[in-house]
């Protein structure tokens, strides 16, 4: 069964809008991952962000993460048509072996 | 390409017969995943080999299923006697498998229809 829920299930907006999506999961974690996926490309890994870790960017990505209420945002910056995908989080609880479990997606779709 | 590659990309067959999906990972890579993700949820965690070791099978896997990966290189997954709940993404991923290395890398799945 999945862990995870994102919010929201789908977004839709135009290109340069940012885009905000949030993972609740509800056990404790070593890290969470945030996944792309689309038809031509498949599931790419986006950012991991590690436990005692509050906050992280890579490019056009800010990840930020409460472990207190057990919860990530995912912030995507100046949005472009590419960006159109399903957005997954994905938490790995276990030092050493790293099975992933997946939330429900967001999917985002932007708009020219 | 030196990604994760999976054979075939779709495979259609009938309720009862056998069918079986084939994964390479990235070369040195020793951690191999199998996950199974149908219409509108994320993937869900079958099974995780480390080198030719199966070491966590999901209690998603029934008895049908039966995975292996000889030499640590290569995997294969093999459902039995398939029904019509087994469709879905079967998709296979791979890490490199040491203290800081927890990223996956995914293949583009396998699609199974089972009519």
């Amino acid at each position: 069964s999945q862990q995870g829920e994102e919010d929201p299930q789908a977004l839709s907006i135009q290109e340069g809008e940012n885009a905000t999506m949030n993972c609740s999961y509800k056990t404790s974690i070593n890290n969470l991952q945030w996944y792309r996926q689309n038809s031509g490309r498949g599931l790419v890994h986006l950012i991991l962000i590690r436990s005692n870790e509050r906050e992280k960017h890579s490019g056009r990505l800010r990840v930020t993460l409460d472990t207190s209420k057990k919860s990530s945002s995912l912030l995507i910056t100046a949005s472009r048509a590419a960006d159109t995908a399903s957005y997954f989080c994905a938490t790995a609880r276990v030092v050493g072996f790293q099975k992933l479990v997946f939330g429900t997606g967001t999917r985002l779709l932007v708009s020219p | 390409d030196t990604g994760v590659s999976q054979n075939p990309r779709h495979k259609i067959t009938k309720r009862g017969q056998n069918v079986t999906f084939r994964c390479d990972p990235i070369s040195e890579h020793n951690r191999l995943y199998w996950y199974r993700q149908t219409l509108g949820q994320g993937p869900e965690f079958l099974t995780y080999f480390q080198n030719e070791a199966q070491l966590e099978k999901s209690r998603l896997l029934s008895d049908r299923f039966s995975a292996e990966r000889p030499k640590g290189s290569f995997s294969t997954l093999e459902i039995q006697r398939t029904e019509q709940g087994d469709s879905a993404m079967y998709l296979c991923a791979s890490s490199l498998g040491f203290a800081g290395s927890y990223e996956q890398y995914f293949g583009p799945g396998t699609r199974l229809t089972v009519t």
